[in-house]
């Protein structure tokens, strides 16, 4: 079974300093990582993905991931907030193979003017 | 990019009527789509995975007489939430993975609203 773990379900931080959002994943097999981001009332909008290629990923608005197998972690971070980085942030976890994906609490990033 | 159409975007029903959700998939063929539902200021939980052409999988404790999935072609799965209570009231959400498993494209959800 796979899961990820979100620390702080809510993270504020003003506008230009550094986002670092905190995800955990737990998984038996070699994991596929992703970061979304949610505006209220929309689906999700795929930031970043590992999929066991380079450990440091780079996506979408300036965002990136570092993946840590010995840490098993996947954090994002942003070097500078903007204020429409405001959202909920969920990073998911799923195997290999693609098969389902299983997402965490979620993070909900607050920018301050 | 993918696409993954999904409609209608919000819906009002009466208590003890049917509603049908639709996911599509606009410029690739999907073997794989999953439904999630998502209650406020809560993450998505992963309702069932359908797979062209055969039953769908529920996670436990989802009721499969409930919430009707058929998919019954490579680009279009359905969700019927039947005899809709208050409490199905929720935001719902499909995802769409490819023939060739590169990615998970997600619908913009449906907000349900039973009255």
């Amino acid at each position: 079974a796979q899961s990820v773990t979100q620390l702080g379900s809510h993270v504020s931080v003003s506008e230009g300093a550094l986002v670092l959002l905190r995800c955990n994943y737990s998984s038996s097999v070699p994991p596929y990582l992703f970061w979304y981001v949610q505006y209220p009332n929309q689906g999700l909008q795929l930031l970043l993905k590992y999929t066991s290629a380079a450990t440091l990923v780079k996506g979408i608005n300036g965002f990136e991931a570092e993946f840590k197998k010995s840490e098993t972690s996947f954090h994002l971070t942003k070097p500078s907030a903007h204020m429409s980085d405001a959202a909920e942030y969920f990073c998911a976890v799923s195997d290999q193979g693609n098969n389902d994906m299983r997402f965490g609490a979620g993070t909900r990033l607050t920018v301050k003017p | 990019g993918a696409v993954v159409s999904q409609h209608p975007s919000w819906v009002i029903c009466k208590s003890g009527t049917s509603v049908k959700i639709e996911c599509r998939s606009l410029d690739f063929q999907a073997t794989t789509m999953f439904w999630y539902r998502q209650f406020p200021k809560q993450s998505l939980m992963l309702m069932a995975t359908s797979n062209e052409g055969s039953k769908a999988t529920y996670e436990q404790g989802v009721e499969k007489d409930k919430f009707l999935i058929n998919h019954a072609s490579l680009t279009l799965s359905t969700l019927t939430v039947t005899s809709a209570h208050p409490e199905d009231s929720s935001f719902y959400i499909c995802s769409a993975r490819d023939l060739y498993g590169a990615g998970y494209t997600f619908g913009s959800g449906t907000r349900l609203t039973v009255v």
